[in-house]
């Protein structure tokens, strides 16, 4: 089945203590990207990748990394979590992220919440 | 500088009434893509349709409809005949080429459909 497999679901962590929340596709895409979701805010883009180890930031990139070694692969790092960094995250992927854009398919979520 | 607004928060209707969802758009793009995106009670993200800026053809998938105008820079979403398992969040999203072809979401409605 062709998916976006976001781990973990769900993470309660204490402020500073590092995480990774892992994102694999098996669709071959070549666009993967990462949005925070935030109540009245709609989605907002964390990083995004348009191939491997090709990464840009986004809209709200500060205290968040990512890496692209593998075409399937784009964890989320949050070296030093906090508080203001609990939210709903989303790993999404696309066919390609240039022209044309196919719209994404998402992961299905990882609530953080950083206490 | 691109932006989407989705000016309706929530959205009550009673089964069976039609709805439409309102989307704005800005860009100094010709080229550029919209896009639906529902988002159930269960949280995860799927993908409804996507419209380049070159096809103003309005489409229509079973119950629902969009309408595209970019006299009026809008695209929006009408479903008829609404039933309860419509009750979502609703995203508009934009993708242009001056935005690197990062998508940006408008802040989501809220669609009640009451039985």
């Amino acid at each position: 089945e062709a998916q976006v497999t976001q781990n973990p679901r769900y993470l309660i962590t204490v402020t500073g203590k590092k995480l990774t929340v892992t994102c694999s596709q098996n669709m071959n895409h070549e666009y993967m990207s990462w949005y925070r979701q935030d109540p009245g805010l709609g989605l907002r883009q964390i990083y995004y990748s348009m191939n491997v180890e090709v990464t840009d930031k986004g809209d709200v990139p500060e205290g968040y990394k990512v890496s692209r070694k593998e075409k399937r692969n784009f964890p989320l790092i949050l070296e030093s979590p906090s508080p203001n960094q609990t939210s709903l995250y989303f790993c999404a992927s696309s066919l390609s992220g240039d022209i044309p854009n196919y719209g994404y398919t998402f992961g299905s979520g990882t609530r953080l919440t950083v206490v | 500088a691109q932006k989407v607004t989705q000016a309706q928060t929530e959205i009550s209707v009673v089964e069976k009434e039609d709805v439409t969802l309102d989307c704005v758009y800005e860009t100094r793009d010709t080229t550029y893509y919209l896009f639906w995106y529902k988002q159930p009670p269960s949280g995860e993200l799927v993908f409804l349709i996507r419209r380049n800026s070159f096809d103003e053809q309005n489409e229509i998938s079973g119950r629902y409809s969009w309408n595209f105008q970019k006299s009026t820079s809008s695209f929006n979403f009408t479903i008829t005949a609404s039933q309860v398992v419509d009750s979502a969040v609703y995203f508009c999203a934009l993708s242009d080429v001056s935005g690197g072809f990062k998508t940006i979401f408008g802040a989501g409605t809220r669609l009640f459909v009451k039985a």
